[in-house]
């Protein structure tokens, strides 16, 4: 079993509409939640950062942890066609401890 | 947030040779991490390296296959020895934020073995 586990899509949706992309984790000792978008042929670039649970607003973005049920979600306000990418979730337990990627979930927003 | 670049941004490389990929931030930074990202799989972190001392490998990467080199706080390399066409992924270079857990990622380095 993959440690954090994403849908990988892809997962279209209309200009405007309110988008909720999913991980799943396994390993309790998590702590730490990361949310990173993809651009084609760009590197990853961190987005949302939390610690342990609770949700955490920036703009349209709005990360949220449930540790009761290993459960991260990354929800999109009035999704607009610049936030077509792949987002990938993460995670460690923190201090100097490898961090841990899902695999990706491709979005496309559609004009 | 750091800037970071790679060279080069791809390649096609034959079998059994190797590939050295260059990874420059525009600040000193403590930590650097290279990263194999393949199709349909999640970042996969090859090794760490700090300044002055050796990588630290993860499990299922060896040094004679990816060596690495860490002369300075803004640079780092990353061989790919004896390639086979398994090794076709991209490869990224990040750095370390403000915290462990705040990552910044180069543009990525896209190999193709044949």
């Amino acid at each position: 079993q993959k440690e954090v586990e994403q849908d990988p899509g892809p997962l279209s949706v209309p200009e405007g509409a309110i988008v909720s992309l999913n991980c799943t984790y396994s390993n309790s000792a998590f702590q730490y939640f990361m949310w990173y978008r993809q651009y084609s042929r760009k590197g990853p670039e961190l987005l949302m950062y939390t610690y342990s649970s609770g949700n955490k607003e920036d703009g349209r973005f709005t990360a949220q942890v449930d540790k009761s049920s290993k459960y991260i979600s990354l929800f999109i306000r009035d999704s607009q066609p610049s936030d077509s990418a792949t987002y990938l979730c993460a995670s460690n337990s923190g201090g100097y401890q490898k961090v841990t990627f899902g695999t990706g979930t491709k979005l496309q927003v559609i004009p | 947030s750091a800037v970071i670049s790679q060279k080069p941004s791809r390649d096609i490389c034959q079998r059994g040779t190797s590939l050295t990929i260059q990874c420059q931030v525009d600040s000193q930074v403590t930590m650097m991490f290279w990263y194999r990202q393949q199709p349909g799989q999640s970042l996969t972190l090859i090794a760490t390296a700090n300044q002055g001392s050796e990588a630290t490998y993860e499990s299922g990467f060896v040094i004679d296959k990816f060596p690495i080199s860490r002369p300075n706080l803004t640079f780092s390399t990353l061989t790919v020895s004896n390639m086979s066409p398994e090794d076709s992924s991209i490869y990224l270079c990040s750095v370390e934020g403000t915290s462990y857990n705040e990552q910044f990622f180069g543009p990525g380095t896209r190999l193709t073995v044949l």
